[in-house]
């Protein structure tokens, strides 16, 4: 069975700090991987899209990195603010073309 | 950017009433819709692919005769829940794949229904 595994559920972390998200499947036959942001009652936005063929994604202070063969993503967070307290979903698309999600990890940035 | 709309966003209705959802695609055409569901503090969980001018594909364990699909345009996709009963009550969220090739879903912003 095709899994998404986030750890941990939730993390508090002190504004400024640099951070890290862990995602692991279960799958190494991956289409592409994605992190997303979704704040509370809201739907989701796209941060990152990392193919299978890539190892890495930047935008601003953010950097996702994917390693297939050891069925891990990680997302970088850099200097955290406030306005990073969200949950974040790491997705993967495995052949199938569906997007598999994880639990999600729920972060708070405390000023 | 690809922008998705869902309406309403959220609802709340009686038991045994049908609700419809709505998700639009509004700059782009989407042949290929996907609708999730998420109950508090989890995940979300892939309902149904809407595919347009055919019959939705359902996920293992989802009922296809109480979540009625209809993909009748390029740009909009429906999602009733008929009979609704409190056990249904979740968010509901709508995605769009651009058929230019591009591998990303765009989400719609959710539509919260509460049946009470």
């Amino acid at each position: 069975k095709q899994e998404v595994t986030q750890i941990p559920a939730a993390l508090s972390v002190p504004e400024g700090e640099n951070l890290v998200l862990n995602c692991s499947f279960t799958d190494s036959a991956i289409y592409n991987l994605q992190w997303f942001r979704q704040d509370p009652g809201k739907g989701l936005t796209s941060l990152l899209l990392i193919q299978s063929s890539q190892r890495e994604q930047t935008s601003g202070r953010l950097n996702a990195s994917l390693d297939k063969s050891s069925g891990r993503s990680t997302l970088y967070i850099a200097a955290s603010q406030p306005g990073d307290s969200a949950t974040y979903l790491c997705a993967v698309t495995f052949g199938n073309e569906k997007l598999t999600f994880g639990t999600g990890t729920r972060l708070t940035i405390i000023p | 950017g690809a922008v998705v709309s869902q309406h309403p966003s959220w609802v709340i209705c009686k038991s045994g009433t049908s609700v419809k959802i709505e998700c639009r695609s509004l700059d782009f055409q989407a042949t290929t819709m996907f609708w999730y569901r998420q109950f508090p503090k989890q995940s979300l969980m892939l309902m149904a692919t809407s595919n347009e001018g055919s019959k939705a594909t359902y996920e293992q364990g989802v009922e296809k005769d109480k979540f009625l699909i209809n993909h009748a345009s390029l740009t909009l996709s429906t999602l009733t829940v008929t009979s609704a009963h409190p056990e249904d009550s979740s968010f509901y969220i709508c995605s769009a794949r651009s058929p230019s090739g591009e591998d990303t879903q765009y989400f719609g912003p959710g539509t919260r229904l509460t049946v009470l």
